[in-house]
């Protein structure tokens, strides 16, 4: 199988900063990989895919970018809404695997 | 405005059996790949199974493989989850979830979910 592991697995930010996770993959992917976040209690809900597509309702601070083996998620200027825990995804081979998770929270 | 709504979670011993159902609306469900997740207590996602929209592609993760089958209906809109043999190691909420592209058949990206069914495995 192959192993996504994300950094960092905690990150603590205000509200405006820059924060950049990554996602490092265990084989090439290509650039079969996704984003979610999740909130407590709630079911994880789709950011990006195919690497660097925003999903269409997500806001433009959101990016992603990378290939192969490293990916990166960016909030550009982090909102109260994106305090969540945040997970890659790769698409590229059966069974499809998820990272550890980043949790981000309020500095 | 696309909803999943999931049902028949609980609590079960060991070796029991379940079926999950996932009610699909707001959507072409015919024409979409489904999935299951899950999420045990406490940790990260998992990817369990996915049917494609005809039914003529099924996949599931190793750990559940001879003992989950998945299915559809496309005429009721509905997705099933039949758990045999059922383990500790199963309790997880569980989530269905569409592909978010209906183009792209089996592409694991999973653009609406439903709010999960909580299986708890203990005797």
């Amino acid at each position: 199988d192959i192993q996504l592991t994300q950094s960092p697995s905690f990150l603590s930010a205000s509200v405006g900063d820059r924060v950049t996770i990554t996602c490092r993959a265990s084989q090439g992917i290509r650039n079969s990989l996704a984003w979610y976040h999740q909130k407590p209690g709630k079911a994880p809900y789709l950011l990006i895919y195919d690497a660097s597509t925003l999903k269409s309702d997500v806001p433009s601070r959101f990016s992603g970018s990378g290939s192969g083996t490293e990916f990166t998620l960016t909030i550009r200027s982090l909102q109260a809404e994106d305090f969540a825990t945040y997970y890659c995804q790769q698409v590229n081979t059966y069974p499809w695997t998820f990272g550890q998770g980043t949790k981000v929270e309020i500095k | 405005e696309d909803q999943l709504v999931e049902s028949g979670g609980g609590l079960v011993k060991p070796g029991g059996s379940l079926r999950l159902s996932c009610a699909a609306s707001g959507f072409a469900f015919s024409v979409y790949t489904m999935n299951w997740f899950r999420q045990a207590p406490g940790r990260g996602l998992e990817w369990v199974s996915s049917i494609s929209s005809s039914s003529e592609s099924i996949y599931y993760t190793d750990s559940v493989k001879g003992r989950f089958t998945v299915s559809r209906d496309n005429a009721k809109n509905s997705l099933f989850l039949h758990m045999n043999s059922l383990r500790a190691e199963d309790t997880a909420v569980y989530y269905c979830a569409r592909d978010y592209l209906y183009y792209r058949e089996n592409s694991g990206v999973a653009g609406s979910w439903g709010q999960g069914t909580l299986v708890t495995v203990s005797s």
